[in-house]
């Protein structure tokens, strides 16, 4: 069945630092591609999406690019501010319903 | 303002003691889901429906119950909570079932069972 996998957290950066949260896929057909964020207390938003190969899907600064040749989306951005704590979860839609990574709680320190 | 809403945010409860957690968005999707989280775990999905009157099973439907009477109502029963079901509870809706559509979430409830 579909699945998805994303590094272990939790990842401590300082501000201004580069940002890269790994994420890969199994799943037949093809699927969209999501991150969701999880600030502190509240629920999941989405951060930015692509829904076929070699998109790039982009917003407040981060990006990810579906890449079908090593099923991954890749979560980047060039400097995390402390804004930017809280957790990210991969997800992927198909013909089932979505399908989440176990999310990466990421902390930036000042 | 589009949104998806859930009651209560916060409930203490005690084993058997049946309760429901509300849900409602206001954006006419057709598509509705329930997820539980925890710890090590992610959100795993309970139940989902593909529009009024349709309700099917997720990966974790054990001692939950659903109903979809209306499109903007997705309630999930518990009719016997027992303390595994203590978790992190989202709501969730997507205009369709389509692997393209977003899906917005509920700012969820956490459910404690004593």
């Amino acid at each position: 069945g579909n699945s998805v996998t994303q590094m272990e957290g939790p990842v401590t950066l300082s501000e201004e630092a580069f940002l890269t949260i790994n994420c890969t896929y199994t799943a037949t057909g093809y699927p969209s591609l999501f991150w969701y964020v999880q600030y502190p207390g509240e629920g999941l938003q989405l951060l930015l999406k692509a829904t076929k190969a070699d998109d790039k899907g982009s917003n407040k600064g981060f990006e990810a690019t579906y890449r079908k040749e090593t099923t991954s989306f890749h979560l980047e951005k060039g400097s995390v501010q402390v804004s930017d704590s809280a957790v990210y979860f991969c997800a992927l839609r198909g013909n089932t319903p979505l399908v989440f990574g176990k999310g990466t709680r990421l902390s930036v320190i000042a | 303002e589009a949104q998806v809403t859930q009651n209560p945010r916060y409930l203490i409860t005690v084993t058997g003691k049946k309760l429901t957690v509300t849900c409602s968005q206001n954006m006419n999707h057709e598509y509705m889901s329930w997820y539980r989280q925890d710890p090590g775990l992610g959100l795993r999905q309970i139940y989902y429906s593909m529009n009024v009157e349709v309700t099917d099973k997720g990966d974790v439907p054990e001692g939950y119950k659903v109903s979809r009477k209306e499109k903007r109502n997705f309630p999930l029963i518990l009719e016997s909570p027992s303390p595994n079901q203590t978790s992190l509870y989202f709501c969730a809706s997507s205009l369709f079932s389509g692997r393209a559509d977003t899906q917005y979430f509920g700012p969820g409830t956490r459910l404690t069972v004593l």
